[in-house]
């Protein structure tokens, strides 16, 4: 399967640091997905980019779509104890059927 | 209440057992997707559906197939449970007809297969 490498795997930070965790893949994508996943809950959508060179921000949380359509970037300014979790990006490759391929996720801890 | 049901929720069996996840989602979206999660290894691509009638395999099918009963119901079984099933599933959805591209998560079925 497509493989999109994510990095960090894991992030320690002080509260009111900024984070920065991207993925990158041999592949184009169409469609780049950011999802936060809390424990024993299902990952939710947190902001989606369709085209390349795309900026999109939604409150402290800033996503890119490169330029190259292979990797994006996911930024959270200000940290606050609830950005605790594991973020996940994911692909979207229309040749492939639509299908969706997920990071191996970056795990967020922030210390109060 | 969630968009994306799934049930059950936990679920703990024995080796050679049948299992079934099921899932709904009142979203109204034709597409609908089972995934599984294991520490390390992300989300990975069971079965999707892009319509009623329609079933594809994803990345990791063997041992496990789907039903598509309806469009809002989707549902996963094990038909004879192994140990190295017991993950996290994930049932999920989305409406590509929109243009919108993007896929609404259930919040999991835990299974251990004991």
């Amino acid at each position: 399967g497509q493989q999109l490498n994510q990095s960090p795997q894991s992030m320690f930070i002080q509260e009111g640091e900024d984070v920065s965790m991207n993925c990158t893949s041999s592949s184009i994508f169409n469609t780049w997905l950011w999802y936060k996943q809390d424990p024993g809950e299902g990952p939710v959508l947190l902001i989606a980019l369709y085209k390349a060179g795309e900026l999109t921000s939604n409150g402290r949380l800033t996503a890119q779509f490169g330029i190259t359509r292979k990797d994006s970037f996911l930024n959270i300014s200000a940290s606050i104890p609830s950005d605790v979790g594991i973020y996940f990006c994911a692909g979207q490759l229309i040749r492939a059927g639509n299908q969706f391929y997920f990071g191996t996720g970056t795990s967020l801890t922030v210390i109060p | 209440d969630a968009d994306v049901t799934q049930t059950p929720r936990n679920r703990i069996t024995k080796t050679g057992k049948r299992i079934m996840l099921e899932c709904s989602q009142t979203k109204g979206h034709d597409r609908m997707y089972w995934y599984r999660q294991d520490p390390g290894l992300g989300l990975r691509l069971i079965y999707y559906s892009f319509d009623v009638k329609d079933i594809n395999k994803g990345e990791i099918s063997d041992g496990y197939s789907v039903s598509r009963q309806a469009q809002a119901k989707f549902s996963l079984s094990l038909e004879s449970a192994i140990p190295n099933q017991t993950a996290l599933y994930f049932c999920a959805t989305s409406d590509f007809g929109t243009g919108s591209g993007e896929l609404f998560f259930g919040e999991g079925s835990r299974l251990t297969v004991l």
